[in-house]
């Protein structure tokens, strides 16, 4: 079936470094792209959005960057700090559905 | 704070029981969508309301039903409850409807069914 997955379960990166966090899709009629983070207790807040028709989309510390040959998806922190350590998720939409991917747990060491 | 709110925050009730999740949207967004969060099974996608419609159905049992009233809230009903059913539920909302449309999460309703 259709799925969003993620490579890597867990993320530990040093304070100021930069962190990238993947993500892979298997549906290519998706046309939105989201990534959240999710902190202890909290619900998911959006960070960043991209569109099929874009292949780069950049905010403030983070990119987001599309690959549909691949059907790849990332999310890239620059100089990552302690507040960034969350879950992350990466979603994505096709009409009103909405698929989560497990979710990546960044740690951000002092 | 997303604008989001959902109550009660936390819920403890028995198998078989029946309770009732409430979720206000931020002002001036017409879309509600809630969302189950367990440890098993990730952040699964139960059902959407557009303007007090159903819009969109995803992994939602037929012991748990929702609705969205005039007002623009909506209720989530989960019925005959079971252990499984143990989770957050979050609920988010969105100005419009479909792609393309941000939505911004409330803090979550933790459910124990014991």
């Amino acid at each position: 079936g259709e799925s969003v997955g993620l490579h890597l379960p867990t993320l530990s990166v040093q304070e100021g470094d930069n962190s990238i966090i993947n993500c892979a899709y298997s549906n290519s009629a998706s046309d939105y792209f989201i990534w959240y983070k999710q902190e202890s207790g909290k619900g998911p807040q959006f960070i960043i959005d991209i569109r099929s028709n874009m292949d780069k989309r950049q905010g403030q510390r983070v990119t987001v960057l599309l690959n549909k040959t691949v059907k790849h998806l990332s999310l890239q922190i620059a100089a990552t700090q302690p507040g960034d350590s969350a879950v992350y998720f990466c979603a994505e939409t096709s009409y009103d559905k909405v698929i989560f991917g497990p979710g990546t747990s960044l740690s951000v060491i002092p | 704070d997303s604008g989001v709110t959902q109550t009660p925050k936390h819920l403890i009730t028995a198998t078989g029981q029946r309770v009732t999740l409430r979720c206000s949207p931020r002002s001036g967004d017409l879309s509600v969508y809630w969302y189950q969060q367990s440890l098993d099974q990730g952040l699964q996608f139960l059902i959407q309301y557009y303007n007090g419609e159903e819009r969109a159905k995803g992994n939602i049992l037929e012991r748990f039903s929702a609705q969205q009233f005039p007002d623009l809230h909506s209720e989530l009903n989960l019925s005959s409850l079971e252990l499984g059913d143990s989770a957050l539920y979050f609920c988010a909302s969105s100005v419009y409807s479909g792609s393309s449309n941000t939505q911004y999460f409330g803090p979550g309703t933790r459910l124990t069914v014991l």
